[in-house]
């Protein structure tokens, strides 16, 4: 069965400091990993697809890496800022079918 | 920029109304795809259509029907709801398999 994890579930950050969000998926056959924030009761947006020979993406200050082998994804934050604040969610996608494979997200606090 | 607009942000229904939510989008993508998401779910995928009067049942799609009459137009049906169905109902749409653009979704109370 067709699986995506994140950790951490929640995470809190001072602002201006980094952060690095984790995902695993099982997902076969594999085809692209992508990655979405979600702002409090909005929809999600994108923010990278990678797909399995892409190594990392990146969108500003958020960076995506993908290692294909250990069927890991990252996705790294820097500088962060207040509006930083939302679910991050993993997305795993398959060659078969429209179906997508959705992780429950790492919910992002930034601090003053 | 592509847009999903989802036609209700917060519905309040009681138990046994019909209810109907509406998408649409402006990019003339072939997909569109009802989720809906719950707290430490995630999002689960209710229905999806791949062209006109097309449909695919998702993971849940008990207690759920849609209609595709036309491209930009997809709509979500509640025959009869339940308190179950109390949740955030997310649209979203594609050309292909690429980038997944969503609606802001809408909030359904079921009393």
């Amino acid at each position: 069965k067709n699986q995506v994890e994140q950790s951490p579930q929640s995470l809190i950050i001072l602002e201006g400091k980094n952060c690095t969000l984790q995902c695993n998926y099982t997902v076969s056959p594999f085809s692209n990993l992508r990655w979405y924030k979600q702002d409090t009761g909005r929809g999600p947006v994108s923010l990278t697809i990678m797909t399995f020979s892409e190594n990392t993406k990146s969108n500003g200050r958020y960076t995506a890496t993908l290692d294909a082998d250990t069927k890991q994804s990252s996705l790294h934050i820097t500088a962060s800022q207040l509006s930083d604040s939302a679910s991050y969610i993993c997305v795993g996608g398959s060659n078969s079918g429209y179906a997508l494979n959705f992780g429950k997200g790492t919910s992002l606090l930034v601090t003053p | 920029d592509v847009k999903v607009t989802q036609s209700s942000r917060y519905l309040v229904k009681r138990t046994g109304e019909k209810v109907f939510l509406e998408c649409v989008q402006d990019m003339d993508h072939e997909n569109m795809f009802w989720y809906r998401q719950d707290p430490g779910l995630g999002l689960r995928l209710i229905y999806f259509s791949y062209d006109v009067k097309m449909k695919e049942k998702g993971d849940i799609p008990e207690g759920y029907s849609v209609s595709r009459e036309k491209k930009e137009r997809f709509s979500l049906i509640l025959e009869s709801a339940s308190t179950n169905q109390t949740s955030m109902y997310l649209c979203a749409s594609s050309f292909g398999r690429r980038e997944l653009f969503f609606g802001e979704g809408s909030r359904l109370t079921v009393l």
